[in-house]
């Protein structure tokens, strides 16, 4: 258990609409990030956060917008959400080990995000 | 600039049977290797990693990975499949020291009884 909380588990929303999608952690861990699953394309990055107002965009950034105010809380927001937005959304946490980057992350449990 | 290659979307094997995945890479700097697993309706789970130590790496469940500098390769391996293994994998790679990992497209692994 990498105490790692996503909320909503699940979200059906129509086009067009905002939804915000919440990570929290419990662990104090520096770096988190927002993937999205779709088939044939495995796990995408979409944003990552290395600090309380410090992100980056990955690599399928467009439509999507992140903010991490707290150390503890990872949020992502589809502004207008459109129907190729429609996936699987996973936060990951980036441990150390004594001060090491070992490179792993871990994954909360997924929101499934459903756009009509 | 850095990327994996799964070969085989969905692999079937007989219980009893050894498990083979294969994952390539490319990466311009020796990499970290990570193999996960996502059981249905989960998120994913650290199977085992290279982190350029002993190039044959062990991991949780029986499975074990052979890194291999010539051929770009991190496949993944178990002599005996076993009904609980079906699941899809993922092999990921990151340049060391880089923020994050990228990933392949996923192998489903299939477990015949």
């Amino acid at each position: 258990d990498a105490g790692i909380t996503q909320s909503p588990r699940h979200k059906v929303t129509e086009t067009g609409t905002p939804v915000t999608l919440r990570c929290h952690q419990t662990e104090n861990h520096r770096y988190m990030y927002w993937y999205r699953q779709d088939p044939g394309h495995g796990l995408r990055l979409i944003h990552y956060s290395y600090g309380v107002k410090d992100t980056d965009k990955g690599e399928v950034s467009d439509g999507y917008s992140v903010s991490r105010s707290k150390t503890e809380d990872f949020l992502l927001t589809l502004e207008s959400a459109t129907s190729s937005q429609t996936s699987v959304y996973f936060c990951a946490i980036r441990r150390t080990s004594g001060g090491t980057n070992t490179g792993e992350l871990f994954f909360g449990e997924g929101s499934r995000l459903t756009v009509l | 600039a850095q990327s994996v290659t799964q070969l085989g979307s969905h692999v079937s094997v007989s219980e009893g049977a050894l498990v083979l995945l294969r994952c390539n890479y490319s990466s311009s700097v020796p990499p970290y290797l990570f193999w996960y697993v996502q059981y249905p309706n989960q998120g994913l789970q650290l199977l085992l990693k290279y982190t350029s130590a002993a190039t044959l790496v062990k991991g949780i469940n029986g499975f074990e990975a052979e890194f291999k500098k010539s051929e770009t390769s991190f496949h993944l391996t178990k002599p005996s499949a076993h009904m609980s293994d079906a699941a899809e994998y993922f092999c990921a790679v990151s340049e060391g020291g880089a923020n994050n990992l990228f990933f392949g497209t996923g192998t489903r692994l299939t477990v015949i009884p």
